[in-house]
């Protein structure tokens, strides 16, 4: 168990609609990152938060936005979902940034897109 | 653009017998460099690092992993391979922008 906490667990969806996945970091970690990992693409780093505070961005998509609230959840909102959406998105945290030690992973949000 | 190249997809092993996995690397300076272990229906969890100084870093599960500047690589070792070894392996690159690159990962299979 790495601690950190992702729901749900599976998701089933239409086209079009909108989903929010839920991440809880480990106790005290600051950091929180968002990577999604499909069979075409692997693992892609989507955006990363610190204290509340965007600090990187790596390829997300316009129709998906995170954010990251007082209490250090963050949520990751997918709107207008495609087919190719489906996916299994990771959350992970850290205390810091990479350089500070590793990240540790939630088993994931498994979405699927029909 | 940082990169992470593991050219195997799919490795069989023998268990008791000696794995290397490879990972080659894109990046302009020195890298933070990971392997993750990730079993089926399970997150990524960290084997080992290398951030500086002794090229040669030991992780957990028995695991080793070398940097090698000059080949722009960081293969992944294990003198005795167990039958719960196997899963997928993902080599990664990090820098201090916070964004980790993954390479497309390597399943492991074990035979008896």
């Amino acid at each position: 168990d790495s601690g950190v906490t992702q729901t749900p667990k599976h998701l089933i969806t239409a086209t079009g609609q909108r989903v929010t996945l839920r991440c809880s970091p480990r106790s005290g970690d600051l950091s929180v990152y968002w990577y999604q990992q499909s069979l075409d693409q692997g693992l892609q780093f989507l955006i990363q938060y610190y204290n509340g505070e965007e600090r990187a961005k790596g390829n997300i998509l316009e129709r998906f936005s995170a954010q990251q609230f007082p209490d250090l959840h963050s949520e990751l909102n997918l709107s207008s979902l495609e087919l190719g959406d489906s996916a299994l998105y990771f959350c992970a945290s850290s205390v810091g940034g990479l350089n500070t030690g590793e990240l540790f992973f939630g088993e994931g949000s498994r979405l699927t897109v029909l | 653009a940082q990169s992470v190249t593991q050219p195997d997809i799919h490795i069989t092993v023998s268990e008791g017998a000696s794995l290397e996995l490879r990972c080659n690397y894109s990046y302009g300076a020195t890298p933070y460099l990971f392997w993750y272990v990730q079993s089926p229906g399970q997150g990524l969890q960290l084997l080992l690092k290398y951030f500086s100084g002794d090229t040669l870093v030991q992780g957990i599960k028995g695991f080793e992993a070398e940097f090698k500047r000059s080949q722009s690589s960081f293969n992944l070792r294990k003198p005795s391979v167990h039958w719960s070894d196997a899963a997928e392996y993902f080599c990664a690159v990090g820098n201090a922008g916070n964004m980790l690159t993954f390479g497309g990962g390597t399943r492991l299979m074990v035979k008896p």
